[in-house]
């Protein structure tokens, strides 16, 4: 596979789930983003990791979402008792250099 | 406050004629601007990337321009086809390498 992958590609959870979404990036990008993408916006950036240590966290919008990327590959984003603003496409982006980011095709997420 | 914004109107034009799309931004001093073009159900895809000292690029069909002055980009699609129909986003990378975007302006050309 030579692109960004994400699972599930739609989650549907009812409100108070916690939720797991998954991250694989292009072999070998030592950067991985993650974004969160309302319904007709442009994406917004949740957090950013460079191999495993997590540089920026800030645009995290509450501490029930975590995001770990152990072992500087495959990334999770944790939601922790979902809420219905939480219902939007979360992106995944892998970058090997400094310019153009690789986008994986989304989770959309709706909670119930 | 930073401020990214697009036209959030659908671009709706003919078919062989130039779709101009407008990023505007506030309170950055950005070191390079990109446009991404996105699909319904799908993520953005990296389409040209113009840097604070360069005033145009062009890639095929595709020209960009950055005035850091008025602190504009305009992006231009020349004899557009159907298949450029898509959303197009423009984004600021600001510090850590994070890109911040535009709403993104919807462009539907028709045959």
């Amino acid at each position: 596979g030579a692109g960004v992958s994400q699972s599930p590609r739609y989650k549907v959870a009812k409100r108070g789930q916690d939720v797991a979404l998954r991250c694989d990036p292009i072999s070998g990008h030592v950067s991985l983003f993650w974004y969160q993408q309302a319904l007709g916006q442009g994406p917004e950036f949740l957090t950013y990791f460079q191999n495993e240590a997590q540089l920026d966290k800030s645009g995290l919008p509450s501490d029930r979402f975590f995001a770990e990327r152990p072992e500087g590959s495959v990334s999770t984003l944790k939601i922790q008792r979902t809420q219905q603003e939480d219902s939007a496409v979360y992106l995944c982006a892998s970058l090997a250099g400094e310019e153009e980011q690789y986008f994986g095709p989304g989770t959309r997420l709706t909670v119930t | 406050s930073q401020k990214i914004e697009q036209n959030s109107e659908a671009l709706n034009i003919q078919e062989g004629k130039t779709a101009t799309l407008t990023c505007n931004y506030t309170n950055y001093s950005p070191a390079y601007l990109q446009w991404y073009r996105q699909d319904p159900g799908r993520g953005p895809v990296f389409l040209l990337l113009i840097r604070e000292n360069e005033k145009e690029k062009r890639k095929e069909r595709l020209k960009v321009t950055f005035d850091t002055t008025l602190k504009q980009s305009l992006f231009h699609i020349t004899a557009s086809q159907p298949a450029d129909s898509a959303t197009y986003l423009c984004a600021l990378r600001a510090a850590g390498n994070k890109l911040t975007f535009g709403g993104g302006t919807r462009v539907l050309v028709k045959p």
